[in-house]
């Protein structure tokens, strides 16, 4: 049973763009989400996380929304940069759990 | 650089061999997780340790086993190998033992190829 779902295997966006990336979960105890990004041969790298009591959490170009009543969050890159090209990974946490449930990521390609 | 060391980071072995992987966690890390990701799929959580104990079990089959050593750092055993565990496998490290509230930083990982 997947609980973390990304649908959306990639996403082709154009440089100075918005790339939004959705996660859906199906998980009600999961209370804390993270964003990895992975580049290839490297492991992932904490992009940015919220808290299930939080609704939208801003770091520089990047946002993350979380819709409680509808299992979703999103992140979104504004403006994206090639550099963003990477494979993102959504994650998340439930109370007393001790390991992260990772979706199947979404590779991104942000085309100059 | 996340600060979390693996080794090898490439390995070709045979079916039914055995291999050890090695993660040294950040400084400062007690606990050690253990994924495995196959190919275009999300990480799998195999195992925790807090440490030096055991604290959580994933999908870990009983041919693999893991322990944390007192200078924290850790080792995956993997034995009778078969070509499915051809696989990434990554080590993260955090501070302390939930997952909630707690980043996990991860090494870059191991490839292993069984032929």
């Amino acid at each position: 049973d997947q609980q973390v779902k990304q649908n959306s295997p990639s996403l082709s966006v154009q440089e100075g763009r918005i790339s939004i990336l959705n996660c859906d979960y199906t998980n009600s105890m999961f209370d804390y989400f993270l964003w990895y990004k992975k580049y290839p041969a490297e492991g992932p790298t904490f992009l940015i996380s919220i808290s299930s009591i939080k609704d939208k959490n801003e770091d520089g170009r990047f946002t993350v929304f979380l819709n409680k009543s509808a299992k979703h969050l999103s992140l979104h890159i504004v403006p994206s940069q090639p550099g963003d090209s990477a494979v993102y990974f959504c994650a998340a946490s439930a109370p007393g759990r001790r390991a992260l449930t990772f979706g199947s990521g979404t590779r991104l390609q942000v085309q100059p | 650089d996340s600060g979390v060391t693996q080794t090898p980071k490439h390995l070709i072995t045979a079916t039914g061999q055995r291999v050890t992987l090695r993660c040294s966690p950040r400084s400062g890390d007690l606990s050690v997780y253990w994924y495995q990701q196959s190919l275009d799929q999300g990480l799998q959580f195999l195992i925790q340790y807090y440490n030096g104990e055991e604290r959580a079990k994933g999908n870990i089959l009983e041919r693999f086993s893991a322990q944390q050593f007192p200078d924290l750092h850790s080792e995956l055993n993997l034995s009778s190998l078969e070509l499915g565990d051809s696989a990434l496998y990554f080590c993260a490290s955090s501070v302390s033992e939930g997952a909630s509230y707690n980043e996990q930083f991860f090494g870059p990982g191991t490839r292993l190829t069984v032929l």
